[in-house]
Parts: C-alpha cells; structure tokens; sequence
C-alpha cells in the first residue's frame, strides 16, 4: 500500500541552526501538507501546497518557515533558524483530492532543538 | 473556551470492552467530523469521517455526530488489545479541508 515517508526520523539541531526536513508523498496525490504537534499537545496545521505554491498556512507558519517542492517527488519544510519552542513532531501529509478524508499522513520527524 | 475539547485519559478497559470516546467543540460552522487513531510514533490515520448528525459505522466503529449538542463519540465494540493508541477526533468548517484537532484520548485496552 502505497505511504508517505518522512525523513529523518529523528533531527538534534541548536538554536538557530536551519534545518530541513524531508516528505515523499503518495505519488499521485497533489496536495500537500505539514503539521506539528508539540509533545502531550494536539496537531497543529502550519501550511498546505498546492501547484507548486502555498495554499493556506497558519499563524504558526511565520517567515522563519518555507516549504518547497524541489522535484517531482520531494516535498520539503524548512526552518531557517530553529527556536527551542520549535521542537516537536513534524508531520507532512498529502492527498489527492481536497477533502479532508483523504489525507495520508506520514510517520512523523521528531525535532529536538538544543 | 476551546475550539475542540477532548479529554486526553489515559482510558484503560479489559479486552472485549466497548469503548466511548468523545469531543465537545463549540464552533457551529464545524461541518465534517474525523476520528483519528495514532500508534506511538506514527502519523494520524483515518479511522472514520462523516458529515451529517447521527450514527455511521464500519466494521467494531461507530462514529457518532450530535451538531445540536456540538458533540461527536466514537464507540469501539469488542475493544483488542491491537486498540491501544490515541484517538484524535479532528473537525473541518465548510468550505475548508484544514482539521482542527482535539489533543487526543490515550486508550489502553489491556488482555
């Protein structure tokens, strides 16, 4: 059954170093989407993308965060300067349609900011 | 008051058990209601999603929506110990495929 993978699993980075985190979505799909979740609290929408551009984004989701889809496969989030409060689960998600009920989500990267 | 409300448990019942699990919210433009379940470091993944008040089921899971009393329950019958994880209950305005979620219920269902 086809999956959405995220890399790393886990990322150790320091205050305000950048770091890069990697999706593969499900091939097919068009949509695409991060979330995080801060440990013991709920998941949080940051952005979605669609046609190679942001199509809704949260409060969360401020200048110091960028996605990008750099090929046809690989769909990024970046964090120019990591902030303590940064450190999470970063889920990415995608589907391939615009309803909520086909959205895939991926098995997560843990971010540790130091 | 927050938008979704969801006690986070721990709920712990004997195999076998129906399980009751359940979400306030308190934005009447909530439209579309999903029950997430997560396995300790995984992503979410859909369980059940509906749209309309009433009773949905698939297979032991029964996804009930109450929009007059902004309340929504997902019943688990013949709960396995395979249950054990956290459910997400998750909501969607019309008009927008963005969930807000609920922290989550920690279910333990023990043998």
């Amino acid at each position: 059954e086809p999956e959405v993978t995220q890399t790393p699993s886990h990322q150790v980075t320091q205050m305000g170093q950048e770091v890069i985190l990697r999706c593969v979505p499900i091939s097919n799909h068009l949509y695409f989407y991060w979330y995080r979740q801060i440990l013991g609290q709920k998941v949080e929408f940051l952005v979605s993308f669609y046609n190679n551009e942001i199509s809704e984004k949260s409060e969360i989701f401020d200048d110091q965060f960028s996605v990008e889809r750099p090929d046809g496969s690989n769909f990024t989030l970046k964090i120019r300067s990591t902030k303590l409060e940064d450190s999470a689960m970063y889920f990415c998600a995608s589907s391939d349609d615009r309803g909520t009920d086909t959205q895939y989500f991926g098995p997560g990267t843990r971010l540790t900011v130091l | 008051q927050k938008e979704v409300e969801q006690d986070p448990g721990p709920l712990s019942v004997p195999e076998g058990a129906i399980v009751s699990l359940n979400c306030t919210y308190s934005n009447s433009a909530f439209q579309y209601f999903m029950w997430y379940r997560q396995y300790s470091r995984k992503g979410p993944e859909l369980l059940m999603y509906t749209y309309s008040s009433g009773n949905k089921e698939d297979g032991r899971f029964t996804a009930q929506v109450d929009k007059s009393s902004k309340y929504i329950s997902l019943f688990i019958r013949d709960s396995q110990p395979s249950d054990s994880a956290t459910y997400l209950c998750a909501m969607t305005r019309g008009g927008s495929y963005i969930p807000t979620f609920g922290r989550g219920t920690s279910l333990i269902v023990h043998p």
